[in-house]
């Protein structure tokens, strides 16, 4: 099993500021990599798929970079409805896919 | 637009079974494949199973292998969850999702909660 792990556990952020979240993979999933962003409440809401490729509707405050076993997402200027909990996902063995255990970004 | 609606969740005791559906709409149904991911309270998301477009594959967690079976039935544009020999840690939010082309998960539904307690 590909195992994923997220870094910071939890960030603490000024609105306005800049958020900057790590996924790194147990061995290479090459691009095949998600985030996520889960609010208190809410169903997971797709960010980023293919590592850098913003889905339909997501803000371009929204970034993703990175392959292989290190990946970023960063949110250039956090807004106060970006406080959330957010999760990569690896998709590099489809369908056995597999969850980071998760950013919670707050406020500071 | 797209729009998933699961139903059939509930408190249930050890060793009995449940079935999941998830009503989708705004998509031609048949054409993607469709997973159900859960959450235990205050955890993080886990993938359960997953189902292709046609149904004619079929893939499982190893930890509810044997005992969930996912189907769906294109005509009536609905997936299911047949849960049996439910225990304690199947307890979860369940969620069905829309799978992207790859295995990204593009749509989410609102989720329903399973709770196994005696």
């Amino acid at each position: 099993e590909i195992v994923m792990t997220q870094s910071p556990a939890t960030l603490s952020v000024s609105p306005g500021e800049r958020a900057t979240l790590s996924c790194r993979a147990s061995q290479s999933v090459r691009s095949n990599l998600a985030w996520y962003q889960q609010k208190p409440g809410q169903a997971p809401r797709l960010l980023i798929y293919g590592a850098s490729t913003r889905a339909t509707g997501i803000p371009a405050r929204f970034s993703g970079s990175g392959s292989g076993t290190e990946f970023t997402l960063t949110i250039s200027s956090l807004q106060s409805e970006d406080f959330a909990v957010y999760y990569c996902q690896q998709y590099d063995n489809w369908p056995r896919g597999t969850f980071g255990q998760g950013t919670k970004v707050e406020i500071k | 637009e797209v729009q998933l609606l699961e139903s059939g969740g509930g408190l249930v005791q050890p060793g009995e079974s449940l079935r999941l559906s998830c009503a989708a709409s705004g998509f031609t149904f048949s054409s993607y494949a469709m997973s159900w991911v859960r959450q235990a309270p205050g955890k993080g998301l886990e993938w359960v199973s997953a189902i292709s477009g046609s149904g004619g594959g079929t893939y499982y967690a190893d930890s509810v292998k044997g005992r969930f079976t996912i189907s769906r039935d294109n005509s009536k544009n609905t997936l299911y969850l047949q849960m049996n020999s439910l225990r304690a840690e199947d307890t979860a939010e369940y969620y069905c999702a829309k799978t992207g082309v790859a295995g990204w998960f593009d749509f989410w539904g609102q989720g329903t909660l399973v709770t196994v307690s005696s």
